[in-house]
C-alpha cells in the first residue's frame, strides 16, 4: 500500500486559515472513518491534533478541525499562530491491521 | 503526566541485530495497546509494528515482517522491538506510542502520546 497523498507545503500568515489535504484510496481513507492528523515539531514526540476525521483529543485547541470526503481527508487550522508552524501528518486505518501515513506537510506562518 | 522514553538506540552494521525499549509511566500500563513508528532521515512517518494490550495481537509493516520482533512485558510497564537482519534502510528514528484510547480494535491505529525517539543507524 503506497502512503497517503500530501502537499509538501503549505503556508500562511498569523490569523488566517489553512487547509492541508491527504488523498488515499477507497481502501484506506475512503474506506474508514479512522484518519488522524499529527503534528510533529522536529526533534520533539508527535502530537495527535485530530482523529476519527474530526474528533479532538483533550487539550488539543479547537482551532483545528478535521474532515472527510471520498477519499480526501483534510486538515484546517484556524486563527494561524506561530507555534502551528511543524509538520503535519495525516493517517489512515489501512485496511489490513497496518496504518499507512501522509508524506507529511511542512506548515510555515509568514 | 505520561511518558514514554525510548532506548537502545546506536549504531549497527548491516546485518546485524539490535533490541529497542520503550518504558512507559504515569498510566495503566496494560490497558493500553502499543505501537512502533519510525522515520528515516529527510522522510515521513512510516507505521512499522502494534501490539495489543496483552499481546493477543501483533502486526507488523511488511516492511519488517520476519525481521522484526514487537513484544511487551506488563510487569514492567514496557514495549520491545528486537531488530534482526538490520538493513541500510532501517536507518531512522524510532518511537513508542500509546494508543490513544482503550476499547475497540481500531483504537490500536490511533497513537496518542509518543516518545521522542531512539536513532538507529545501519552502516558498515
Amino acid at each position: 500500500q503506497s502512503a497517503l497523498t500530501q502537499p509538501p507545503s503549505a503556508s500562511g500568515s498569523p490569523g488566517q486559515s489553512i487547509t492541508i489535504s491527504c488523498t488515499g484510496t477507497r481502501s484506506d481513507v475512503g474506506g474508514y472513518d479512522y484518519v488522524s492528523w499529527y503534528q510533529h515539531h522536529p526533534g520533539k514526540a508527535p502530537k495527535l491534533m485530530i482523529y476519527d476525521v474530526s474528533k479532538r483529543p483533550s487539550g488539543v485547541p479547537d482551532r483545528f478541525s478535521g474532515s472527510k470526503s471520498g477519499n480526501t481527508a483534510s486538515l484546517t487550522v484556524s486563527g494561524l499562530q506561530a507555534e502551528d508552524e511543524a509538520d503535519y501528518y495525516c493517517s489512515s486505518y489501512g485496511g489490513r491491521n497496518n496504518v499507512i501515513f501522509g508524506g507529511g506537510t511542512k506548515l510555515t506562518v509568514l | 503526566e505520561v511518558q514514554l522514553v525510548e532506548s537502545g538506540g546506536g549504531l549497527v552494521k548491516p546485518g546485524g541485530s539490535l533490541r529497542l525499549s520503550c518504558a512507559a509511566s504515569g498510566f495503566t500500563f496494560i490497558n493500553y495497546d502499543m505501537t512502533w513508528v519510525r522515520q528515516a532521515p529527510g522522510k515521513g512517518l512510516e507505521w512499522v509494528s502494534s501490539i495489543s494490550s496483552r499481546s493477543s495481537y501483533i502486526f507488523y509493516a511488511d516492511s519488517v515482517k520476519g525481521r522484526f520482533t514487537i513484544s511487551r512485558d506488563n510487569a514492567k510497564n514496557s514495549v520491545f522491538l528486537q531488530m534482526n537482519s538490520l538493513r541500510a534502510e532501517d536507518t531512522a528514528v524510532y518511537f513508542c506510542a500509546r494508543a490513544e484510547n482503550s476499547g475497540n480494535y481500531y483504537d490500536m491505529f490511533v497513537l496518542g502520546p509518543w516518545g521522542q525517539g531512539t536513532l538507529i543507524t545501519v552502516s558498515s
